[in-house]
C-alpha cells in the first residue's frame, strides 16, 4: 500500500500568512494527487487535482505543486475562511488519504 | 448538477452488518469512466477510503477491510450500496459517498455524510 505522510499535522497561523503543507508518498505516484479542504461538520471539498490543477471556483491563493513522492499545498495569503483541515489523497492505487493538517488561527 | 446522499441506520450493534445506500443524481453509473466511492471518518480522525465501484462493475476495496466489505450498484435506481459485516465500536464514523471520474480521478463532489454509531 502507498502511505501518505502530511506535515505538519497542526499549524497555527495568522490572516495574511503564507502557509505551506507537505504531503509525502511512500512510493512514486506521478502527479496522481488531490487536495481537499474540510470544515467542521462538513464533507471534504476538492481544492486541487492532478497535483497542481485548481478546481473550478477555488480561489487562486491556493496552489499545489510536486510530483513523484513530494507534494505541497500553498495558501499564499491565509483568509479567515481558510481555517480548516486539509487532506491529500493519492489517486494511483487504493486511494489513500494523508493524516490531515489542521490550520488554526494564531 | 451532481448530488449524492447517504442513508442508512444511525445505530448498529456490535457484530451486526451495516448496509448504507448512496442515492445520486446528475450522472449515470452506466456512463463510461464514472465511479462512486465510499469513504469514512471516525470522530476527530482522518479520512479513510473504503471501496469504489465503476460503471463497468469493476470493484476496488481497501486492503485492510476487503474481507468485510461489499459494494454493489443499481443503475436503474441511481444507487450504490455498501455493506460492512461484523461491525465493531471502532467502526463508528461518518460515512461519505462521492463521485469519481476516471481510473485516476479525484472525488468530487461528496455527499453530506451519515454518522453511524456502533454500540450495544
Amino acid at each position: 500500500d502507498i502511505q501518505l505522510t502530511q506535515s505538519p499535522s497542526f499549524l497555527s497561523a495568522s490572516v495574511g500568512d503564507r502557509v505551506t503543507i507537505t504531503c509525502r508518498a511512500s512510493q512514486g505516484i506521478s502527479s496522481y494527487l488531490a487536495w481537499y479542504q474540510q470544515k467542521p461538520g462538513k464533507a471534504p471539498k476538492l481544492l486541487i487535482y492532478a497535483a497542481s490543477t485548481l478546481q473550478s471556483g477555488v480561489p487562486s491563493r491556493f496552489s499545489g505543486s510536486g510530483s513523484g513522492t513530494e507534494f505541497t499545498l500553498t495558501i499564499s495569503s491565509l483568509q479567515p475562511e481558510d481555517f480548516a483541515t486539509y487532506y491529500c489523497q493519492q489517486l494511483n492505487s487504493y486511494l489513500t488519504f494523508g493524516g490531515g493538517t489542521k490550520v488554526e488561527i494564531k | 448538477q451532481i448530488t449524492l446522499k447517504e442513508s442508512g441506520p444511525t445505530l448498529v450493534k456490535p457484530t451486526q452488518t451495516l448496509t448504507l445506500t448512496c442515492t445520486f443524481s446528475g450522472f449515470s453509473l452506466s456512463t463510461s469512466g464514472v465511479g462512486v466511492g465510499w469513504i469514512r471518518q471516525p470522530p476527530g480522525k482522518a479520512l479513510e477510503w473504503l471501496a469504489l465501484i465503476y460503471w463497468n462493475d469493476d470493484k476496488r476495496y481497501s486492503p485492510s477491510l476487503k474481507s468485510r466489505l461489499t459494494i454493489t450498484k443499481d443503475t436503474s435506481k441511481n444507487q450504490v450500496v455498501l455493506t460492512m459485516t461484523n461491525m465493531d465500536p471502532v467502526d463508528t464514523a461518518t460515512y461519505y459517498c462521492a463521485h469519481r471520474l476516471g481510473w485516476f480521478g479525484w472525488f468530487d463532489p461528496w455527499g453530506q455524510g451519515t454518522l453511524v454509531t456502533v454500540s450495544s
